[in-house]
């Protein structure tokens, strides 16, 4: 079974505030996907990549950088939070192909 | 725009029935369409998925039925078990090898025993 880890699992943080969100796959797996849920809009894609140091934006990127440091290792970046981006986080990993894509636990971050 | 849009938003049956979860799209590029299963508190799981090549793809008590003229498919969940309360999600994806997922809105699915 995949494994896809993120942390923190809850976050609270005050409007303007910097917050990092990580994500860690073991399963030597080519891409990841950062999504946020939102009740009404389902999961909807933020930032991804198809390997270390690559960054492609998806469709509601506004607000948030990301960074792969390593084929590990994915990070989202909200460097001033807004109330707006209170919300689930997802991030999901792929090995490419038609493989499918594995989701981790979630991030609950409320912005105050 | 919402390009892959589900019906009901909530749906409840009784233990023993089917459940019937309806899911529509607008690009016809799309090729590739995923069924994710979500339980409070987790990460969606893939449940099924159907390549647009087929017309109907079987697993277990899951059934989905793809009708490509129409854009449409839907997901049969027969002999529903409370276990099977959850949020399903329909998602499309197009041949690009981003493996870029568009997901519906999900419908929230009870099953009262």
């Amino acid at each position: 079974e995949a494994a896809v880890t993120q942390s923190p699992r809850n976050k609270v943080t005050v409007t303007g505030g910097n917050v990092t969100l990580s994500c860690r796959q073991t399963n030597s797996h080519n891409y990841m996907y950062w999504y946020r849920q939102d009740t009404g809009h389902g999961l909807r894609l933020i930032h991804y990549s198809y390997g270390a140091g690559n960054l492609q934006i998806g469709d509601v990127p506004d607000g948030y950088k990301a960074t792969r440091t390593t084929q590990e290792d994915f990070f989202l970046l909200l460097e001033l939070a807004s109330p707006s981006q209170t919300s689930l986080y997802f991030c999901a990993s792929r090995l490419g192909g038609d493989a499918e894509q594995f989701f981790g636990p979630g991030t609950r971050l409320t912005v105050l | 725009q919402q390009q892959v849009r589900q019906s009901p938003q909530s749906l409840t049956v009784w233990e023993g029935e089917t459940a019937i979860l309806n899911c529509s799209y607008e690009d016809s590029t799309f090729n590739y369409f995923p069924w994710y299963q979500q339980f409070p508190g987790e990460g969606p799981a893939l449940l099924i998925s159907i390549s647009s090549v087929s017309d109907k793809k079987e697993d277990g008590r899951f059934t989905i039925f793809f009708n490509k003229r129409e854009k449409k498919l839907s997901l049969h969940i027969t002999d529903s078990q409370p276990g099977d309360s959850a949020t399903y999600f329909c998602a499309a994806k197009t041949g690009a090898n981003t493996g870029k997922l568009t997901f519906g809105h999900g419908t929230i699915l009870r099953v009262h025993p």
